[in-house]
């Protein structure tokens, strides 16, 4: 079974460029997340969907942060424009419900170079 | 709020060790507690987990009790390998928020 898959793996933009990262979940996992992960540091969530419907986005910056889940399979994480300080790994995760127990298997990752 | 905070690393062990990795949690209710384990290049793959109190999650040889008197999900290996070298991160997820929340992170070396 294929597993969550991201792209592109590595990305190195000038500051006020847009980018976006792309994530294939897992088939059948109704939810979706999305993590950003600084240096040294745990992920943390910018914004969990469940089907299409983002039902957590309280810590994406919606100012220059925006994600869409089309038909509640693929997912985008766009930024517009980057910043310096969004130099780090966005991870995706997928899982079958969204209860708190259950498993969130994550993809590699998109690591960003802003300059 | 939900925090999990971890054994500071980096942590360096030498093959065929005891490993142990503290982690003590806060959180509302009852949280699912989680290690996650990261190799270089690789994405965070989940290593075990415990969803109550007293259940003891193990897989490859490593294990973690569920201990919600001192709010603690220690990892523990009785021999270390090579191969275990990673970063490991505990979290915890709440039924209620329905997010995993990390710890920074432990990096694990271990030399042959």
């Amino acid at each position: 079974e294929a597993g969550v898959v991201q792209s592109p793996r590595y990305k190195i933009i000038e500051k006020k460029q847009p980018v976006a990262f792309w994530c294939n979940p897992i088939s059948g996992h109704n939810t979706l997340y999305w993590y950003l992960q600084n240096l040294g540091q745990g992920p943390e969530l910018l914004i969990r969907y469940e089907n299409e419907e983002a039902v957590d986005d309280s810590q994406l910056p919606k100012d220059r942060f925006s994600a869409e889940r089309l038909k509640g399979v693929d997912s985008t994480l766009k930024i517009q424009p980057a910043e310096l300080g969004d130099s780090a790994v966005y991870l995706c995760a997928s899982s079958f419900g969204g209860g708190g127990q259950e498993t969130q298997y994550f993809g590699p990752g998109t690591r960003l170079l802003v300059l | 709020g939900n925090s999990v905070t971890q054994m500071e690393g980096p942590v360096t062990l030498s093959e065929e060790a005891f490993l142990t990795i503290n982690c003590t949690y806060t959180a509302t209710g009852y949280p699912s507690l989680f290690w996650y384990v990261q190799y270089p290049g690789e994405g965070l793959q989940l290593l075990l987990k415990a969803t109550k109190a007293d259940d003891k999650g193990s897989n490859k040889g490593f294990e973690a009790t569920y201990r919600k008197e001192t709010t603690s999900f220690h990892l523990e290996k009785g021999s270390v390998q090579v191969s275990d070298s990673a970063v490991y991160f505990c979290a915890l997820s709440n039924r209620g928020a329905q997010k995993l929340v990390f710890g920074q992170g432990t990096r694990l070396t271990i030399n042959p």
